[in-house]
């Protein structure tokens, strides 16, 4: 069985801030981790993954995650914020030692940065 | 690569009525996923196939809907008959042997 957990429906930060949107997981096996982002309108988009090699992960639009196997976490960080990356968020995961490829997702995390 | 593609991308049909939606992966890609997503529900798997075989159908809510992969390339998914709780964006997105997801740009359905 695999799930992931988004603990924070909503997450407010001023824009130049930090930004991070937490991510918990549960595999049976070795996790393989994905990180989307949805706007207004709009299908999901890819922004990084993790499978296997260095626990902090770069992906897209500046944005990095890092993944935490004593936690098994695997939270999405921004340094810094800007307005544009208000957004739904998704964290996604699925066991590699699964011959499935169906993805578990979480329930989503709302991004909102203020001007 | 244009991406998946999704058609049409706004469909608004009244009850009882047939509604068929259309799919096409990112050339090279053998996995095609169908999901829903709703405000109350969120993002739903429906069904999945790899290399154009159903694996997976059990999101499929009634028997109302099917899906099929007619070739390598594309899919559909039909709902015959229609109902006012089958409004909501259905997303197609491929892969490639279970890495990242690609999705489409979603249909919007409203069934009256």
């Amino acid at each position: 069985a695999q799930s992931v957990a988004q603990p924070e429906d909503q997450v407010n930060v001023a824009e130049g801030n930090p930004l991070t949107v937490k991510c918990t997981y549960s595999v049976s096996g070795n996790p393989y981790l994905f990180w989307y982002v949805q706007y207004p309108n709009r299908g999901l988009q890819f922004l990084l993954k993790y499978i296997t090699g260095d626990n902090l992960v770069k992906g897209s639009y500046g944005f990095e995650a890092e993944f935490n196997k004593s936690q098994t976490s695997f939270h999405l960080k921004k340094p810094s914020a800007l307005v544009s990356d208000s957004a739904l968020y998704f964290c996604a995961v699925r066991d590699v030692d699964d011959n499935d490829y169906k993805l578990s997702f979480g329930a989503g995390t709302t991004v909102t940065v203020r001007a | 690569d244009a991406g998946v593609i999704q058609s049409p991308r706004h469909e608004v049909t009244e009850m009882g009525q047939e509604v068929t939606l259309r799919c096409k992966l990112i050339s090279g890609h053998n996995s095609l996923f169908w999901y829903r997503q709703t405000m109350m529900r969120g993002l739903e798997l429906l069904i999945y196939f790899n290399n154009n075989v159903p694996i997976d159908d059990s999101g499929m809510p009634e028997d109302r809907f099917s899906a099929k992969m007619p070739n390598a390339s594309f899919s559909t998914l039909k709902i015959q008959p229609s109902e006012p709780r089958d409004s909501a964006v259905y997303f197609c997105a491929s892969s490639l042997w279970g890495g990242e997801q690609f999705f489409g740009p979603g249909t919007r359905l409203t069934v009256l």
